[in-house]
């Protein structure tokens, strides 16, 4: 049963860049689509983007093209986890943010982490 | 790419049946067999409860199934259990290879 754990600071100053990463645990990173999705307190699910490593590669990235210019996702598959970036972030990036296992490119979202509240506030 | 459009709130007593529509565009449901239905339940991450469609994961009761027509997909729950009442959210795969939520449904049981 693959597990999965977002870490990363809960408090972050507006227009600086929220930093995230989720470690996969029992299984392995490679061979799979793996993607954040944002909830805002009290609305719904936005899918932020998703990276696929091969394992020999350094990950291909596909992003929500209303965050495209601010994301980064990366993967380290030494150490089991991939990364969110989302730069210049203002009071409307905060939310809980999950991450997820998809099997494939369709992006069925068999797996969830429990998620991260990150508040963007000075 | 816009989010897929849900009512906000559906209701039903114990033991009727309910169904939650979907509706998107040619460029993703209309599209692609590629409609996931995901419950969730306050303070939990989603799950899982539809894929592809009308396709379960294996635990997920028969109680809940899937279907589409053109560029609207629909999830239905039948003999309501008190336990169903969650948030519930559609997604698709889009023509641009990204996904594509719902604005999700909260379903009441009375």
């Amino acid at each position: 049963q693959v597990q999965l754990q977002e870490s990363g600071p809960g408090l972050v100053k507006p227009s600086e860049t929220l930093s995230l990463t989720c470690t996969v645990s029992g299984g392995s990173i490679s061979r799979y689509y793996w993607s954040w999705i944002r909830q805002p307190a009290g609305k719904g699910l936005e899918w932020i983007g998703r990276i696929y490593t091969s394992g020999s590669t350094s990950g291909s990235t596909t992003y929500n093209p209303s965050l495209k210019s601010r994301v980064t996702m990366s993967v380290d598959t030494s150490k089991n986890q991939f990364s969110l970036k989302l730069s210049s972030v203002t009071a409307a990036d905060t939310a809980v943010y999950y991450c997820a296992r998809g099997g494939d490119w369709r992006l069925v979202l068999d797996d969830w982490g429990q998620g991260t509240l990150v508040t963007v506030s000075s | 790419q816009s989010a897929l459009t849900q009512p906000a709130s559906v209701s039903g007593s114990p033991g009727q049946s309910i169904t939650i529509s979907c509706t998107g565009t040619s460029s993703d449901v209309g599209g692609y067999n590629y409609v996931s239905w995901y419950q969730q339940h306050p303070g939990k991450a989603p799950k899982v409860m539809i894929y592809d469609v009308s396709n379960r994961p294996p635990g997920v009761s028969k109680r809940f199934s899937g279907s589409k027509s053109g560029n609207t997909a629909s999830l239905t729950i039948s003999g309501l259990q008190a336990e169903d009442e969650a948030d519930y959210y559609c997604t698709s795969y889009t023509s641009s290879s990204t996904l594509v939520f719902g604005g999700g449904t909260k379903l009441t049981v009375l």
